[in-house]
């Protein structure tokens, strides 16, 4: 099976541009998460979706960030502007809610470098 | 609040145990994890362990809980240099039905020393 699949893995872009993540989950899976790993703090999850619906964005660091997943197979995370301190590798994930485990699969990540 | 806390660094000899502590604060948590990133790529989960339970054993890998002192930790025997990775201990808070996000560690970096 194919796992979390995640586009671009690499991005450079100039401060003040729209960037776009693109994340398709494991096929069947009904959670999908994005997370944000830095050096300074970390894992941190920006925001997660039950069934395409947005249940929890309280991570998302402002209103820059947004997330959409219009449907079971698709995700986007969109900075827009961007800013230097945005630089960071950006984790998509999925699992299916209510197996024993809950176990979270992640996709390679995105590497984002604004300059 | 939830929170998890790993230590930075573990330096051990290939072919040594190693074995990486973790603390978490959550005593309703139900289930922990272990996720290893090797450089430049995504967490691979290595293996879960449910809260009643106290052990977890998977090949070279076994999974110590102690939920009284809210302890976890991993150990790797016969440690190889493939082992080399960051190893994150991450928690969850809701039981099947629920879907919260895993909580992480900020990851300990395993260095082999030939």
């Amino acid at each position: 099976d194919a796992g979390v699949i995640q586009s671009p893995r690499h991005e450079v872009t100039e401060m003040g541009q729209e960037v776009t993540l693109r994340c398709k989950p494991i096929s069947g899976h009904n959670s999908l998460f994005w997370y944000r790993q830095t050096m300074m703090r970390g894992l941190e999850l920006l925001i997660y979706f039950n069934n395409n619906v947005p249940i929890d964005d309280s991570g998302m660091p402002e209103d820059r960030f947004s997330a959409k997943m219009p449907n079971a197979s698709f995700s986007t995370l969109k900075i827009q502007p961007s800013e230097p301190r945005d630089s960071a590798v950006y984790f998509c994930a999925s699992r299916y809610r209510g197996v024993p485990g809950n176990t979270i699969y992640f996709g390679e990540g995105s590497w984002l470098t604004v300059v | 609040g939830e929170d998890v806390e790993q230590s930075l660094f573990l330096s051990v000899r290939e072919g040594d145990s190693s074995v990486i502590n973790c603390t978490y604060t959550d005593s309703s948590s139900t289930y922990l994890y272990w996720y290893k990133q090797e450089p430049g790529a995504g967490l691979q989960l290595l293996t879960y362990i449910f809260s009643n339970m106290d052990m977890k054993q998977d090949q070279r890998l076994t999974v110590l809980l102690n939920k009284k002192d809210k302890h976890l930790s991993l150990r790797i025997a016969d440690t190889q240099t493939g082992d080399s990775a960051i190893y994150f201990c991450a928690e969850s808070l809701r039981s099947g039905g629920g879907a919260d996000g895993l909580t992480f560690g900020k990851g300990t970096h395993l260095i082999i020393q030939p």
